[in-house]
């Protein structure tokens, strides 16, 4: 198994242009997470998905941030528009029981 | 609410020396814990859980619920464990929902 694999590894945007992310969680586990990573605030759950639905989004900081999972090999988090703020590294998990499994993270850097 | 405090952001020790990394949470149930960790630029990994109390790379950690810790321990640290280390904590909810700390650097100094 690849494991959960993240793309892509580094996005470099300007302020304002669309970001889409991707995720492709391990096959079988059921749950999906997005994280996101600053010096600031370490590590921030998004939102959370548990069967391809959302349960709980209260994580995403502003209707900027939108997430989906059609279906339970695929998983997009998407900015429109990109800030200067959303800089940090964002990480995708699945999991289907005790402890999660990480993907490599996306460095995204707006600028 | 259910919480993670790490109450370190650094943590320098010198190898060889013991190392203890900190952990405190508030949950209202029995909770089921952890501790990640993350070497430079790389992805997060499991190090241990406590529902099996293992002994990863010569750390141990053990739930104390009276005292609501999960301190992470190794006798002797070697270079290679300098690292972020977190502590993390899931909920009941049935969904694996896992609530991290913010995490402490651990440096082992030469």
């Amino acid at each position: 198994d690849a494991g959960v694999i993240q793309s892509p590894r580094h996005e470099v945007t300007e302020m304002g242009q669309e970001v889409t992310l991707r995720c492709k969680p391990i096959s079988g586990h059921n749950s999906l997470f997005w994280y996101r990573q600053t010096m600031m605030r370490g590590l921030e759950l998004l939102i959370y998905f548990n069967n391809n639905v959302p349960i709980d989004d209260s994580g995403m900081p502003e209707d900027r941030f939108s997430a989906k999972m059609p279906n339970a090999s695929f998983s997009t988090l998407k900015i429109q528009p990109s800030e200067p703020r959303d800089s940090a590294v964002y990480f995708c998990a699945s999991s289907t029981g005790y402890g999660y499994t990480f993907g490599s993270g996306t460095r995204l850097t707006v600028v | 609410a259910q919480r993670v405090t790490q109450p370190e952001k650094l943590l320098s020790v010198f190898k060889g020396a013991p190392v203890e990394l900190k952990c405190n949470y508030s949950y209202s149930g029995s909770p089921e814990l952890f501790w990640y960790v993350q070497y430079s630029r790389q992805r997060l990994q499991l190090l241990l859980r406590h529902i099996s109390r293992e002994s990863i790379k010569g750390f141990t950690a053990d739930l104390n619920k009276g005292e609501t810790s999960f301190h992470l321990k190794k006798p002797f640290a070697q270079e290679e464990d300098s690292a972020m280390y977190y502590c993390a904590l899931t909920d009941s909810g049935g969904y694996q929902k896992v609530t991290f700390g913010t995490g402490t650097k651990l440096q082992v100094i030469p």
